[in-house]
């Protein structure tokens, strides 16, 4: 299957600081990328839809000035969380999909997820 | 009501067992479906996608039935290593793509 890649895998810093975090598409171009949260014990939380070129769409509740999303190529997006706070602690996850031809659904591939601590 | 609802579990099964899983969708628009799975601090991985047809991979066998607006993934000869959370997931909608999670039911195997 493809690969997603996301570094960093953890990330621990203090409060009002920045993280960025890089999610790759590595053997293939990804037509859109996928930006989730996941606290313990709940289920995967769509943050944002990004699209190469164009500004992320942002789900409600979720602030797009504080969880800036860059998507540079077709083979990067970025999140970055902006003056991040304990309660942005979190399992943040990416994904991307690839159309396949003569495929009428659309497969998400997941990154590995990067863990964020903010103390 | 949520949009794509789960039992959360836990299902407690020794090896060898047959076990079911039931997700319903709330979205009649709803396009594509999923099971994907979960493992504890790991990233979700996709187990199988969800045809009308029904379809089956291995051990696993998914179902969907539109008019009531439920999946099901069955799970043969359960082995120990089967022990994950389950994620039903549902794309799209009249407005475009869209994905929606369950929360995910988990399952553990036994010796």
């Amino acid at each position: 299957g493809a690969v997603v890649s996301q570094h960093p895998s953890w990330v621990i810093c203090k409060s009002g600081t920045s993280v960025k975090i890089e999610c790759r598409s590595l053997d293939f171009q990804a037509t859109t990328m996928f930006w989730y949260r996941q606290f313990p014990k709940q289920s995967l939380m769509l943050m944002a839809t990004s699209n190469e070129g164009s500004k992320a769409t942002y789900e409600q509740g979720v602030e797009k000035d504080k969880f800036l999303i860059n998507h540079a190529s077709l083979t990067l997006s970025t999140l970055t969380v902006t003056s991040a706070h304990p309660e942005d602690s979190s399992f943040y996850i990416c994904s991307a999909t690839s159309w396949t031809s003569g495929r009428t659904q659309e497969t998400q591939y997941f990154g590995p997820g990067t863990r964020l601590l903010v103390l | 009501r949520k949009e794509v609802e789960q039992d959360p579990g836990p299902f407690n099964v020794p090896e060898g067992a047959t076990v079911a899983f039931n997700c319903t969708y709330s979205n009649s628009a709803s396009q594509s479906f999923f099971w994907y799975r979960q493992d504890c601090r790991k990233e979700p991985k996709l187990l199988m996608s969800v045809y009308s047809s029904g379809n089956e991979d291995g051990r696993f066998t998914a179902q969907l039935n539109r008019a009531s607006q439920y999946i099901s993934l069955l799970i043969r000869d359960s082995k120990l290593s089967d022990s994950a959370t389950y994620l039903c997931v549902v794309n799209g909608d009249t407005g475009g793509f869209k994905t929606i999670f369950g929360a995910g039911t988990r399952l553990f195997v036994k010796a």
